[in-house]
């Protein structure tokens, strides 16, 4: 089955601590987009990349950083300088730039919370 | 730049009620416009969409029209069920520069059996 898939589901960060989330994409995307979700509120991006080795930022960079090193993968690391990084994290992932008439597919998200 | 603007909630209704759910854009052209549906603790789920104006989008019941005259796209039910509580979000893609997704603020809706 095609998809995308985020993980883990749930993660722990110590203060001071950098994470790694995962997502990894079989749908032959070019885009993946990361974003940012708080209990209650919409989605903020934070990152975003249209094609391998490279990627831009969002409305919301600070303190987090990616790589695209594979099309299917787009790893999202939230460093220590990401004062509060307790949030529900989701991928998102579409086709590229020529295909604007098409939606992202989501995956299921992961719960960062700092403890 | 492009933005989406949704109606307020949270949204309490009784089952079989009429849902409406107010969703107006701004932005440069005729971008395509999309409902997505989040459950708790999952991800957005593509409800609907439609590319054009005019375009109706519809599943499970749900329906949303392209109206480019008022810059709106309107979720609307016709009778809602207890597993329809869910968050929904308006969002449109850019047809310009990077053609990244822009979202509303999303609004909670609550089905009372």
């Amino acid at each position: 089955d095609g998809g995308i898939t985020q993980s883990p589901k749930y993660l722990f960060r110590k203060e001071g601590q950098n994470v790694t989330l995962s997502c990894e994409q079989n749908l032959n995307h070019d885009a993946m987009y990361w974003y940012r979700q708080d209990p209650g509120q919409g989605l903020r991006l934070i990152y975003y990349s249209q094609i391998v080795n490279d990627f831009q930022k969002g409305d919301i960079a600070e303190g987090y950083s990616v790589s695209r090193e594979k099309k299917e993968s787009f790893p999202l690391t939230v460093t220590s300088a990401q004062k509060n990084p307790t949030a529900f994290y989701l991928c998102a992932s579409s086709m590229g730039q020529g295909a604007g008439n098409t939606e992202a597919f989501f995956g299921q998200g992961t719960r960062l919370t700092v403890v | 730049g492009d933005s989406v603007t949704q109606m307020e909630g949270p949204v309490t209704l009784s089952e079989e009620a009429f849902l409406t759910i107010n969703c107006t854009y701004t932005a440069t052209g005729y971008p395509s416009l999309f409902w997505y549906v989040q459950y708790p603790g999952e991800g957005l789920q593509l409800l609907l969409k439609a590319t054009k104006a005019d375009d109706k989008g519809s599943n499970k019941g749900f329906e949303a029209t392209y109206r480019k005259e008022t810059t709106s796209f309107h979720l609307e039910k016709g009778s809602v069920q207890v597993s329809d509580s869910a968050v929904y979000f308006c969002a449109l893609r850019e047809i310009q520069g990077a053609q990244k997704l822009v979202f509303g603020q999303g609004t909670r809706l609550t089905i009372n059996p």
